[in-house]
């Protein structure tokens, strides 16, 4: 069985810093292309990060892009998520996903870890 | 930037058929996937590659997907359709776009 388990959520501050472990479990985890999705409190699913299967290219929200770095470590089974220089507007629960093949949809998820900026 | 429209909300009798939307220009030229989130859960797919189901996911469930506009449609539906649904696609630049999403209230 497929299981996705996010973990490292927690308060913080503006301007601090978080690191969002996912570990994975029930696949071939270098197999696969990974990707973080964050949902704010009672609003929609927003795309935040994916790396390919080799960790080589990585891709970003805009809005993320030279904050968040997304990397992985294939040896642990590890996708992690590192959120520096945080808002408030990334308070969020934050999903690590699978993606099921190239330009393929998202066919696993995790339950989340909530991340709140707030001072 | 690359917007995916979704009616906020679609309200369907139990038993009818409902709709949802998910529209840009030329939306028909990439693989639109289809997700189902209900409350305190984390998202289904039940719709990939425009008109795929995934193995588990009753045929009420389809989608469509043509010009400007893709769609999923369900039929049949049961108060346990409730929930919120997105569309999604892969913008070129390998970067992923969801739609705003819909929730679905089964009168």
């Amino acid at each position: 069985e497929v299981q996705l388990v996010e973990s490292g959520g927690g308060l913080v501050r503006p301007g601090g810093s978080l690191i969002l472990p996912c570990t994975a479990s029930g696949f071939t985890f270098s197999s696969y292309s990974m990707a973080w999705v964050r949902q704010a409190p009672g609003k929609g699913l927003e795309w935040v990060a994916n790396i390919e299967q080799d960790g080589t290219r990585k891709y970003y929200l805009d809005s993320v892009e030279g904050r968040f770095t997304i990397s992985r470590d294939n040896t642990k089974n590890l996708l992690y998520l590192q959120m520096n220089s945080l808002r408030g507007e990334d308070t969020a629960l934050y999903y690590c996903a699978r993606v099921a093949y190239s330009y393929g949809p998202f066919d696993s998820w995790g339950q989340g870890t909530l991340v709140t900026v707030s001072s | 930037s690359y917007v995916l429209t979704q009616p906020p909300s679609v309200s369907v009798a139990p038993g009818q058929t409902a709709t949802i939307t998910c529209g840009v220009k030329n939306i028909g030229s990439k693989s639109v996937h289809w997700y189902q989130q209900r409350p305190g859960q984390a998202p289904v797919v039940v719709v990939h590659d425009d008109s795929d189901r995934p193995s588990g996911i009753p045929e009420r469930f389809s989608g469509s997907n043509s010009g400007d506009t893709a769609t999923l449609t369900i039929s049949r539906v049961a108060a346990g359709d409730e929930a919120d649904y997105y569309c999604q696609v892969w913008q070129t630049s390998d970067r992923a776009v969801f739609g705003g999403g819909t929730k679905l209230a089964v009168l």
